[in-house]
């Protein structure tokens, strides 16, 4: 139980373009997402806290015109890369809160991207 | 500024070996403290968790940490390797209250398995 898929795993797009990326929870409700960005040979940086049916809480640095997020139902969060440029490219990964469990986060295997 | 530390990059041992990878943070208060492994194309698996109580935890797959206060630290441990450990392993904390769900990570410890 408490699986949480992300789509694509990897996607290499052109500068300038748009990407979506999904995050869903398989077999759980999850209230709150949270997305993190992990560069290469470096940690998991959280780039903001996504709660259904709200607006998500982005961390300090974090643009959120570049990054849009959306947690439009309990098993379903987007993360959209507007503009993409070449510095966006990295792994991002998102997480999932299981209710009851606190404090427990599930993660997704992550997305790849490359902007060329 | 609270901050989580794994002062190993790298570590290397053999199979059958002891292991200890190091963690310390700093925060105001004792926060939540866990353990994280990533292989190569699966998510993040939480290996063990603590909260409070009993400053020694069990975890998965043979994993214990310890909690010690006065070093500020939550070294994680197991007794003999195998070669499936191989991975990245990250500590990670939250401070509970407002910043509920907000982990903060290592930089992570990549473990090499020699048979």
């Amino acid at each position: 139980g408490a699986v949480v898929s992300q789509h694509p795993s990897r996607v290499i797009c052109k500068s300038g373009t748009s990407v979506k990326i999904e995050c869903r929870s398989l077999d759980f409700q999850a209230t709150t997402m949270f997305w993190y960005r992990q560069f290469p040979k470096k940690s998991l940086m959280l780039m903001a806290t996504s709660n259904e049916g709200s607006k998500a809480t982005y961390e300090q640095g974090v643009e959120k015109d570049k990054f849009l997020i959306n947690h439009a139902s309990l098993t379903l969060s987007t993360l959209t890369v507007t503009s993409a440029h070449p510095e966006d490219s990295s792994f991002y990964i998102c997480s999932a809160d299981l209710a009851g469990s606190y404090n427990e986060q599930f993660f997704g295997p992550g997305t790849r991207l490359t902007v060329l | 500024a609270q901050s989580v530390t794994q002062p190993d990059i790298h570590i290397t041992v053999s199979e059958g070996a002891s292991l200890e990878l190091r963690c310390n943070y700093s925060y105001g208060a004792t926060p939540y403290l866990f353990w994280y492994v990533q292989s190569p194309g699966q998510g993040l698996q939480l290996l063990l968790k603590y909260f409070s109580g009993d400053t020694l935890v069990q975890g998965i797959k043979g994993f214990e940490a310890e909690f010690k206060r006065s070093q500020s630290s939550f070294n994680l441990r197991k007794p003999s390797v195998h070669w499936s450990d191989a991975a990245e392993y990250f500590c990670a904390a939250n401070a509970g209250g407002t910043s509920y769900g907000k982990l903060t990570f290592g930089q992570g410890t990549i473990l090499t398995v020699h048979p």
